[in-house]
Protein backbone atom coordinates (compact mmCIF):
# COMPACT_ATOMS: atom_id res chain seq x y z
CA UNK A 1 0.00 0.00 0.00
CA UNK A 2 2.94 2.15 -0.65
CA UNK A 3 1.66 5.80 -1.39
CA UNK A 4 4.57 7.43 -2.78
CA UNK A 5 6.52 5.03 -5.15
CA UNK A 6 10.26 5.85 -6.68
CA UNK A 7 12.26 4.54 -9.19
CA UNK A 8 14.44 2.88 -9.16
CA UNK A 9 15.67 3.05 -5.91
CA UNK A 10 19.21 3.46 -6.90
CA UNK A 11 20.12 5.07 -9.71
CA UNK A 12 24.30 5.12 -11.00
CA UNK A 13 25.10 7.09 -13.88
CA UNK A 14 28.10 8.18 -15.58
CA UNK A 15 29.27 11.83 -15.32
CA UNK A 16 27.76 13.99 -18.08
CA UNK A 17 25.14 11.08 -18.57
CA UNK A 18 21.63 12.33 -18.17
CA UNK A 19 19.55 10.53 -15.82
CA UNK A 20 15.58 10.79 -14.84
CA UNK A 21 14.41 9.77 -11.67
CA UNK A 22 10.62 8.99 -11.36
CA UNK A 23 8.25 9.52 -8.35
CA UNK A 24 4.10 8.16 -8.23
CA UNK A 25 1.61 8.74 -5.83
CA UNK A 26 -1.97 6.98 -4.77
CA UNK A 27 -2.75 9.92 -2.51
CA UNK A 28 -4.25 12.35 -5.16
CA UNK A 29 -2.18 15.19 -3.82
CA UNK A 30 -2.42 18.26 -5.73
CA UNK A 31 1.55 19.44 -4.18
CA UNK A 32 4.54 17.34 -5.28
CA UNK A 33 7.98 18.23 -4.47
CA UNK A 34 11.95 17.01 -4.90
CA UNK A 35 14.57 17.30 -2.25
CA UNK A 36 17.97 16.93 -2.23
CA UNK A 37 19.81 15.10 0.60
CA UNK A 38 23.61 14.80 0.98
CA UNK A 39 24.75 12.78 3.89
CA UNK A 40 24.23 14.12 7.28
CA UNK A 41 22.88 16.65 5.90
CA UNK A 42 18.80 18.22 5.89
CA UNK A 43 16.67 17.68 3.01
CA UNK A 44 17.05 20.71 0.41
CA UNK A 45 14.17 21.77 -1.78
CA UNK A 46 15.07 21.44 -5.18
CA UNK A 47 11.36 22.61 -6.53
CA UNK A 48 7.87 21.67 -5.98
CA UNK A 49 4.63 21.80 -7.81
CA UNK A 50 1.25 23.35 -6.74
CA UNK A 51 -1.14 21.62 -9.41
CA UNK A 52 1.03 22.47 -12.75
CA UNK A 53 2.51 25.26 -11.14
CA UNK A 54 6.14 24.61 -11.03
CA UNK A 55 8.39 26.51 -8.19
CA UNK A 56 11.80 26.22 -8.64
CA UNK A 57 13.78 27.17 -5.56
CA UNK A 58 16.61 30.42 -6.56
CA UNK A 59 19.83 28.17 -5.50
CA UNK A 60 18.30 24.99 -7.61
CA UNK A 61 21.28 24.32 -10.28
CA UNK A 62 19.91 24.79 -13.68
CA UNK A 63 21.25 21.41 -14.66
CA UNK A 64 17.67 19.74 -12.51
CA UNK A 65 14.86 20.06 -14.32
CA UNK A 66 11.43 18.30 -13.57
CA UNK A 67 8.22 17.68 -15.25
CA UNK A 68 4.36 17.02 -13.98
CA UNK A 69 2.78 15.14 -16.74
CA UNK A 70 -0.16 14.53 -14.47
CA UNK A 71 -1.38 14.45 -11.03
CA UNK A 72 0.17 11.50 -10.06
CA UNK A 73 3.63 11.69 -11.75
CA UNK A 74 6.66 13.91 -11.66
CA UNK A 75 10.13 13.55 -12.60
CA UNK A 76 13.88 14.99 -11.56
CA UNK A 77 15.75 15.43 -14.36
CA UNK A 78 19.37 15.43 -14.45
CA UNK A 79 20.75 16.88 -17.76
CA UNK A 80 24.69 16.69 -16.98
CA UNK A 81 25.09 15.09 -13.48
CA UNK A 82 28.40 16.18 -11.78
CA UNK A 83 29.98 14.24 -9.04
CA UNK A 84 28.55 16.90 -6.66
CA UNK A 85 25.03 15.73 -7.37
CA UNK A 86 25.37 12.22 -6.05
CA UNK A 87 22.92 12.04 -3.62
CA UNK A 88 19.55 10.65 -1.89
CA UNK A 89 16.84 11.98 -3.80
CA UNK A 90 13.33 12.38 -1.96
CA UNK A 91 9.89 13.04 -3.39
CA UNK A 92 7.10 14.17 -1.06
CA UNK A 93 3.33 15.17 -1.53
CA UNK A 94 0.97 17.12 0.12
CA UNK A 95 -2.23 18.96 0.27
CA UNK A 96 -2.63 22.45 0.97
CA UNK A 97 -3.64 21.99 4.25
CA UNK A 98 -2.18 18.61 4.91
CA UNK A 99 1.41 17.71 5.84
CA UNK A 100 3.83 15.77 3.54
CA UNK A 101 4.49 12.49 2.64
CA UNK A 102 7.75 11.29 1.52
CA UNK A 103 8.80 8.61 -0.93
CA UNK A 104 11.76 6.40 0.56
CA UNK A 105 14.28 7.44 -2.03
CA UNK A 106 16.64 7.09 -5.13
CA UNK A 107 19.79 7.03 -4.65
CA UNK A 108 22.30 8.44 -7.36
CA UNK A 109 25.97 7.32 -7.58
CA UNK A 110 27.65 9.54 -10.12
CA UNK A 111 30.96 7.63 -11.40
CA UNK B 1 15.49 35.13 7.05
CA UNK B 2 13.73 32.14 7.41
CA UNK B 3 15.38 29.45 9.30
CA UNK B 4 15.44 26.21 11.53
CA UNK B 5 18.09 25.66 13.96
CA UNK B 6 18.47 21.76 15.79
CA UNK B 7 21.94 22.88 17.45
CA UNK B 8 22.79 19.06 18.38
CA UNK B 9 23.71 17.01 15.37
CA UNK B 10 23.85 14.03 18.23
CA UNK B 11 22.12 13.50 21.23
CA UNK B 12 23.03 9.99 23.51
CA UNK B 13 20.78 9.02 26.34
CA UNK B 14 20.71 6.19 28.12
CA UNK B 15 16.83 3.76 27.92
CA UNK B 16 14.35 5.25 30.58
CA UNK B 17 16.24 8.97 30.72
CA UNK B 18 14.56 12.07 29.68
CA UNK B 19 15.05 13.46 26.01
CA UNK B 20 14.96 16.40 24.36
CA UNK B 21 15.51 17.66 20.95
CA UNK B 22 16.17 20.98 20.43
CA UNK B 23 14.69 22.58 17.74
CA UNK B 24 14.84 26.88 17.33
CA UNK B 25 13.00 28.90 14.01
CA UNK B 26 13.37 32.28 12.44
CA UNK B 27 10.43 33.35 11.00
CA UNK B 28 8.93 36.73 11.05
CA UNK B 29 5.04 35.56 10.44
CA UNK B 30 3.40 32.59 12.40
CA UNK B 31 4.57 29.15 11.35
CA UNK B 32 3.29 25.70 11.05
CA UNK B 33 6.19 23.46 13.15
CA UNK B 34 6.54 19.41 12.53
CA UNK B 35 9.11 17.29 13.59
CA UNK B 36 9.50 14.35 11.03
CA UNK B 37 11.63 11.34 11.78
CA UNK B 38 13.80 8.45 9.56
CA UNK B 39 14.66 5.09 11.47
CA UNK B 40 17.10 3.18 9.57
CA UNK B 41 16.48 1.92 6.48
CA UNK B 42 12.92 3.67 6.75
CA UNK B 43 11.49 6.84 4.87
CA UNK B 44 11.31 10.37 6.40
CA UNK B 45 7.50 10.10 8.00
CA UNK B 46 6.02 12.72 10.35
CA UNK B 47 5.87 12.19 13.92
CA UNK B 48 3.89 14.95 14.84
CA UNK B 49 2.92 18.91 13.73
CA UNK B 50 2.39 21.75 16.87
CA UNK B 51 -1.66 22.62 15.61
CA UNK B 52 -2.17 18.91 16.65
CA UNK B 53 -1.27 19.44 20.01
CA UNK B 54 -1.08 15.22 20.12
CA UNK B 55 1.45 12.52 21.95
CA UNK B 56 2.81 10.56 19.42
CA UNK B 57 4.49 7.40 20.42
CA UNK B 58 5.17 8.95 24.08
CA UNK B 59 6.37 12.64 22.16
CA UNK B 60 5.59 15.79 22.74
CA UNK B 61 6.09 19.47 21.44
CA UNK B 62 5.27 22.47 22.15
CA UNK B 63 5.35 25.88 20.26
CA UNK B 64 6.81 28.76 22.17
CA UNK B 65 6.50 31.49 20.05
CA UNK B 66 8.10 34.22 22.24
CA UNK B 67 11.16 31.67 22.40
CA UNK B 68 10.91 30.68 19.16
CA UNK B 69 11.54 27.04 19.91
CA UNK B 70 9.92 23.65 19.19
CA UNK B 71 11.54 21.48 21.34
CA UNK B 72 10.69 17.43 21.23
CA UNK B 73 10.26 15.79 24.86
CA UNK B 74 9.96 12.13 25.98
CA UNK B 75 9.88 11.59 29.86
CA UNK B 76 11.13 7.70 29.13
CA UNK B 77 13.64 7.31 26.21
CA UNK B 78 13.36 3.84 24.47
CA UNK B 79 15.61 2.27 22.26
CA UNK B 80 13.47 2.31 19.13
CA UNK B 81 13.55 5.89 19.70
CA UNK B 82 16.69 5.60 18.15
CA UNK B 83 16.51 7.46 14.86
CA UNK B 84 16.96 11.07 12.66
CA UNK B 85 14.89 13.68 13.89
CA UNK B 86 14.10 16.47 11.79
CA UNK B 87 12.37 20.02 12.75
CA UNK B 88 10.52 21.57 10.03
CA UNK B 89 8.90 25.00 9.48
CA UNK B 90 6.20 25.98 7.04
CA UNK B 91 4.70 29.18 6.90
CA UNK B 92 1.19 30.08 6.91
CA UNK B 93 -0.58 30.77 4.27
CA UNK B 94 0.01 30.33 0.62
CA UNK B 95 2.73 28.49 0.16
CA UNK B 96 3.68 24.66 0.28
CA UNK B 97 7.50 25.38 1.39
CA UNK B 98 9.26 22.96 4.36
CA UNK B 99 12.33 24.37 5.21
CA UNK B 100 14.15 21.59 7.83
CA UNK B 101 16.85 21.72 10.17
CA UNK B 102 20.12 19.63 9.88
CA UNK B 103 18.82 16.72 12.40
CA UNK B 104 19.28 15.71 15.17
CA UNK B 105 20.46 11.79 15.66
CA UNK B 106 19.52 10.12 19.09
CA UNK B 107 21.29 7.08 20.46
CA UNK B 108 19.15 5.97 22.89
CA UNK B 109 21.49 3.05 24.59
CA UNK B 110 20.65 0.14 26.64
Amino acid sequence: DAMVIQNPRYQVTQFGKPVTLSCSQTLNHNVMYWYQQKSSQAPKLLFHYYDKDFNNEADTPDNFQSRRPNTSFCFLDIRSPGLGDAAMYLCATSTSTDTQYFGPGTRLTVL
Amino acid sequence: AQRVTQPEKLLSVFKGAPVELKCNYSYSGSPELFWYVQYSRQRLQLLLRHISRESIKGFTADLNKGETSFHLKKPFAQEEDSAMYYCALRPWGGTYKYIFGTGTRLKVLA
